[in-house]
């Protein structure tokens, strides 16, 4: 098993583009996340998905989308990329929510937006 | 006020040094709780759950006291692979699915 998988590795933008941060997982895990990490600031949830056709709003959802289409995929979209979306991004999985169990981190996207 | 609190640290302790975290957490529907590690510019993996009774793993021992709202992590023995950040990190959940949030992380870093 591959785990969760990440793409791009890095990243550079200009103000105002757009683009998709990828993850997919391999463990037919339920349940899916996205965080950003910021230096002293921890880990905040953007947006989390249950299921296919269901996600919901984390912590700092402002300037990002999210789908899901299918169990394994979950994209997060910029839709115009502001510098203060400057972070590294993790995506992680794991079965069923609401349960005792370990979330599976990706490796994460380190983005930079000028 | 953050829902997770940790000290920032750095922990710069000797190896075979017994060092000890605490993160704090202000909701008190958090329903369960972790210790995840991470290293520099890694993604982070779970350390440890963390349960009323406590919990032990080799040289890692976790508390939780849910009246204080506190989690605590000693590491005892400390070997220089132990440097990492440390995150604690709590969990609800209600009908729209996990609400894990975490700290800030604490830093340990063991010298010679």
């Amino acid at each position: 098993n591959a785990g969760v998988t990440q793409t791009p590795k890095f990243q550079v933008l200009k103000t105002g583009q757009s683009m998709t941060l990828q993850c997919a997982q391999d463990m037919n895990h339920e349940y899916m996340s996205w965080y950003r990490q910021d230096p002293g600031m921890g880990l905040r949830l953007i947006h989390y998905s249950v299921g296919a056709g269901i996600t919901d709003q984390g912590e700092v959802p402002n300037g990002y989308n999210v789908s899901r289409s299918t169990t394994e995929d979950f994209p997060l979209r910029l839709l115009s990329a502001a510098p203060s979306q400057t972070s590294v991004y993790f995506c992680a999985s794991s079965t069923l929510a609401g349960s005792d169990n370990e979330q599976f981190f990706g490796p994460g996207t380190r983005l930079t937006v000028l | 006020r953050k829902e997770v609190e940790q000290d920032p640290g750095p922990f710069n302790v000797p190896e075979g040094a017994t060092v000890a975290f605490n993160c704090t957490y202000s909701n008190s529907a958090s329903q369960s709780f972790f210790w995840y590690r991470q290293d520099c510019r890694k993604e982070p993996k779970l350390l440890m759950s963390v349960y009323s009774s406590g919990n032990e793993d080799g040289r890692f021992t976790a508390q939780l006291n849910r009246a204080s709202q506190y989690i605590s992590l000693l590491i005892r023995d400390s070997k220089l692979s132990d440097s990492a950040t440390y995150l604690c990190a709590v969990n609800r959940w209600n009908n729209a699915g996990n609400m894990l949030t975490f700290g800030g992380g604490t830093r340990l870093m063991v010298k010679p």
